[in-house]
């Protein structure tokens, strides 16, 4: 069974620039979160699909951040403009609908300069 | 609001000893508890769920504990191995749903 899979590995951008990350949840599961790391910090929640619908989305740190999951497969996090504080990790995780272990993917690296 | 502490913040060890690494919350009333390592520019694996109405859980070498009550969690590692050497982070659940993380325990087993 393929694990989540998470595209760009890494991306560079300058301020003001946009970004869009991509998440591959395992095939089958309904839940999708997006979590993201920035330097020094912990690993913090942004939000969760279940299926195509935002259950929650109160980590999202503000309105340049956009997530969709049209179909309820893959997810997309799009950050538009980017600013120098949104540098960090992003990780992606999915789990069964009411399944209680997430399954993180390898995450992507946000570098904004 | 979930607040997770994880002590110690580094720990380095010789191969073969056992170690406990220490996972606390300050709210009782969770769902689940969840143990993850990640390796130096990889994603998380997950370790060991815990669920709330559990005490311990084992897999292998690796053996992990819930105290509610109190709102801890120990991690256990039995004859650690330089394959151990990792980032461990534990995650807490209100429901099922987000997480919260700690900062997580840097540990270096040397040979």
């Amino acid at each position: 069974e393929a694990g989540v899979t998470q595209f760009p590995s890494h991306s560079v951008i300058e301020k003001g620039q946009t970004v869009t990350l991509r998440c591959d949840p395992i095939s089958g599961h309904d839940n999708l979160y997006w979590y993201r790391r920035v330097m020094g910090k912990e690993i913090k929640f942004l939000l969760h699909f279940v299926k195509e619908s935002k259950q929650d989305e109160s980590g999202m740190p503000n309105n340049r951040f956009l997530a969709e999951r049209t179909g309820g497969t893959y997810s997309t996090l799009k950050v538009q403009p980017a600013e120098l504080e949104d540098s960090g990790v992003y990780f992606c995780a999915s789990s069964h609908l009411g399944g209680d272990e997430q399954f993180f993917g390898p995450g992507t690296r946000l570098t904004v300069l | 609001k979930q607040e997770v502490t994880q002590i110690p913040a580094a720990l380095s060890v010789p191969e073969g000893e056992n170690l406990v690494l220490n996972c606390s919350f300050t709210d009782s009333a969770i769902y689940n508890l969840q143990w993850f390592r990640q390796d130096p520019g990889k994603g998380l694996t997950s370790l060991l769920l815990i669920q709330s109405s559990q005490r311990e859980q084992t897999s292998g070498r690796l053996n992990a504990s819930l105290d509610k009550s109190s709102g801890r969690s120990t991690l256990y590692i039995a004859a650690s191995q330089p394959g151990d050497s990792a980032t461990y982070l534990c995650a807490v659940r209100p429901i099922p749903g987000k997480s919260t993380f700690g900062d997580g325990t840097t540990l270096t087993v040397k040979p």
